[in-house]
């Protein structure tokens, strides 16, 4: 059964930082993969999605990449601010003949101003 | 405003009531899903339905009933629910269900069962 792991669970860091959040699954047969951001009490927001051909995406102060041989994956934030505080979610999908996506648990970032 | 509207957004109920969950997605995606999340437990599928059909049941208790009358509207029918049912449920909607796209979250609704 596949599970993921993020690491560190929280994270607190002052305003300007760069940080990375990591993502591992147990089983590296990992066809794409998402990273979320979840508000307190609200709903997911996608923030990249790295597609099967795909290695990393970019959005503005945001980069991921996905090395599949591993099944690692991380989210690098740069010049972080205290709007990014939030918890950070990633899942995998194994494309299984199923839609099945498989998340972590989070990682839950504090931005100090 | 992802486009995915949930509500209520708060529900309360009791171990005997029947209620139910509604999500409405404007984005005409074909896709609907609910999720459970719990405290502390990963995010957890419970229905797929693709084009109206549903396309997956995550070993879900009969207690939880969904419902898809159209690509558009999907219902999650609880009754005679237990306190461990207590989570924030998500309702999600991707354009074709195919796994390598973008899912769509509303804000849930967050149930307490007494």
């Amino acid at each position: 059964k596949q599970e993921v792991t993020q690491i560190p669970a929280a994270l607190s860091v002052p305003e300007g930082e760069n940080l990375v959040l990591n993502c591992s699954f147990t089983d590296s047969a990992i066809y794409n993969l998402q990273w979320f951001r979840q508000d307190p009490g609200k709903g997911l927001t996608s923030l990249l999605l790295i597609q099967s051909s795909q290695r990393e995406q970019t959005s503005g102060r945001l980069n991921a990449s996905l090395d599949k041989s591993s099944g690692r994956s991380t989210l690098y934030i740069a010049a972080s601010q205290p709007g990014d505080s939030a918890t950070y979610l990633c899942a995998g999908w194994t494309g299984a003949g199923s839609y099945q996506l498989t998340f972590g648990k989070g990682t839950k970032l504090s931005v100090i101003p | 405003e992802t486009g995915v509207t949930q509500t209520p957004r708060h529900l309360v109920m009791g171990m005997t009531n029947k209620k139910s969950l509604k999500c409405e997605q404007h984005l005409g995606h074909n896709a609907m899903y609910w999720y459970k999340q719990s405290a502390k437990k990963p995010l957890e599928l419970m229905f797929v339905y693709n084009f109206k059909e549903q396309t997956e049941n995550n070993s879900v208790p009969s207690r939880f009933s969904p419902e898809c009358p159209n690509s558009s509207h999907l219902f999650l029918h609880l009754h005679t629910l237990q306190p461990e049912d207590s989570a924030l449920y998500l309702c999600a909607s991707s354009r074709q269900g195919t796994g390598n796209e973008k899912l769509f979250f509303g804000s849930g609704t967050q149930l307490s069962v007494l």
